[in-house]
């Protein structure tokens, strides 16, 4: 099984600054990673697949970066819609596919 | 729109049963896979299942193989999950899917909560 390591576990980041949020797999998982976004309540909304595609409708703010083993999601600008929890996931060697335990983003 | 709507849910006790369904609608039903993810109270999303388009390929979590059964209707536009042998580590709010697998959209439903207590 990849294991899917996120860190910091939480970001502390004023609106208008850039967060960077990292994602390590446990053995290589190529670009197949996905990122998605979970605000309290909802369910979650795919941000990124294929590690740096943007999925349709998500802002030009979001953007992902990496491949093999570290992958890093970037926000390069938060708007106060952006505070949740960020999780990554490998999709390369399944089953199962696994998560990451989620990152975080909270308002400085 | 796509539409994913869970219900099921409740609060059953330790080694009881439970079959969660999740309907589908804005979309050919019949032409996708579909999953089930699973998240514990303030916890981590959990893979729990997979199910191909047809129903002719289906994978599990160790955590639950044996235990769950994933199933799918394509008449009906409907999606299951058998849950057998419940223990309270499986609370959790329970989601189904369309396109986790690297997709390039997925959608999720609101989830329905399981609750296993004595």
């Amino acid at each position: 099984e990849i294991v899917m390591t996120q860190s910091p576990a939480t970001l502390s980041v004023s609106p208008g600054e850039r967060a960077t949020l990292s994602c390590r797999a446990s053995q290589s998982v190529s670009s197949n990673l996905a990122w998605y976004q979970q605000k309290p309540g909802q369910a979650p909304r795919l941000l990124i697949y294929g590690a740096s595609t943007r999925a349709t409708g998500i802002p030009d703010r979001f953007s992902g970066s990496g491949s093999g083993t570290e992958f890093t999601l970037t926000i390069s600008s938060l708007q106060s819609e952006d505070f949740a929890v960020y999780y990554c996931q490998q999709y390369n060697n399944w089953p199962p596919l696994t998560f990451g335990g989620g990152t975080k983003v909270e308002i400085k | 729109q796509v539409q994913l709507v869970e219900s099921g849910g409740g609060l059953v006790k330790p080694g009881g049963s439970l079959r969660l369904s999740c309907a589908a609608s804005g979309f050919t039903f019949s032409d996708y896979y579909m999953s089930w993810i699973r998240q514990a109270p303030g916890k981590g999303l959990e893979w729990v299942s997979y199910i191909s388009s047809s129903g002719s390929t289906i994978y599990y979590a160790d955590s639950v193989k044996g235990r769950l059964t994933i199933s799918r209707d394509n008449a009906k536009n409907s999606l299951y999950l058998q849950m057998n042998s419940l223990r309270a580590e499986d609370t959790a709010v329970y989601y189904c899917a369309r396109g986790i697998v690297g997709a390039t959209s997925s959608y999720w439903g609101q989830g329905t909560l399981v609750t296993v207590s004595s």
